[in-house]
């Protein structure tokens, strides 16, 4: 079993629907989540973080923790073609001094005019 | 504002030739800094983290090394390129928080 796992996808919704993407981990002592946002060709941008169980919401983006299922997810409101790119999950797995990141495969997300 | 610098952006190299790639971090001090890989269509593969000055931490045995000579500067090195270096070399720091921040990254094609 993968330690962070997302779907493969790729996802494909159409302008302005919401986008949900998933991620689940593997080890329960994980305290950190984070998403991050690649467009084809460039680095990953973090852009949500979330630490406490329940959702977390910047814009239009909302972030849900369940650490009993070990489970996050990032919802896209009102998904705009701009928002299709490669999104990444990436879990502190082993809380340390080192503050290691792992990260899932990515979801390509899609959104159509 | 913090902000990260690598270079060269693109890089096409022999097999067998070196290798040294840049980063550094303006605006923080202190920083743990990384060196990932993105293969074609892949994950981000940890290579190599740093917590301080001439600390390096190695996650994945291979003919690539990193070394720390400043507290804002993290290189990547190799003495002899094999194809299956050929990816997406991204530099990312990091503070007190879990929180990583990516340079632009580093294409290099060997070939």
């Amino acid at each position: 079993q993968k330690e962070v796992e997302q779907n493969s996808g790729p996802l494909s919704v159409p302008e302005g629907a919401i986008a949900s993407l998933n991620c689940t981990y593997s080890d329960r002592v994980s305290q950190s989540f984070f998403w991050y946002r690649q467009y084809s060709g460039k680095s990953p941008e973090l852009i949500m973080s979330i630490y406490s169980n329940g959702d977390k919401e910047d814009g239009r983006f909302t972030a849900q923790l369940n650490k009993a299922s070990q489970y996050v997810s990032l919802l896209i409101r009102d998904s705009q073609p701009s928002d299709s790119a490669t999104y990444l999950c990436a879990v502190n797995l082993r809380p340390g001094s080192a503050r290691q990141l792992t990260f899932g495969s990515g979801t390509q997300l899609t959104v159509l005019p | 504002s913090q902000t990260i610098h690598q270079w060269p952006a693109t890089l096409v190299q022999p097999v067998g030739s070196p290798l040294s790639l840049e980063c550094t971090v303006e605006g923080t001090s202190n920083p743990n800094l990384y060196w990932y890989r993105q293969a074609a269509g892949r994950g981000l593969q940890l290579l190599f983290y740093s917590v301080g000055i001439g600390q390096i931490s190695s996650e994945v045995p291979q003919n690539l090394s990193a070394s720390r000579p400043q507290d804002r500067q993290f290189i990547l090195s190799s003495k002899k390129l094999l194809l299956s270096d050929s990816g997406f070399y991204l530099c990312a720091w990091g503070l007190a928080g879990d929180e990583q921040y990516f340079g632009p990254g580093t294409r290099l094609t060997v070939t």
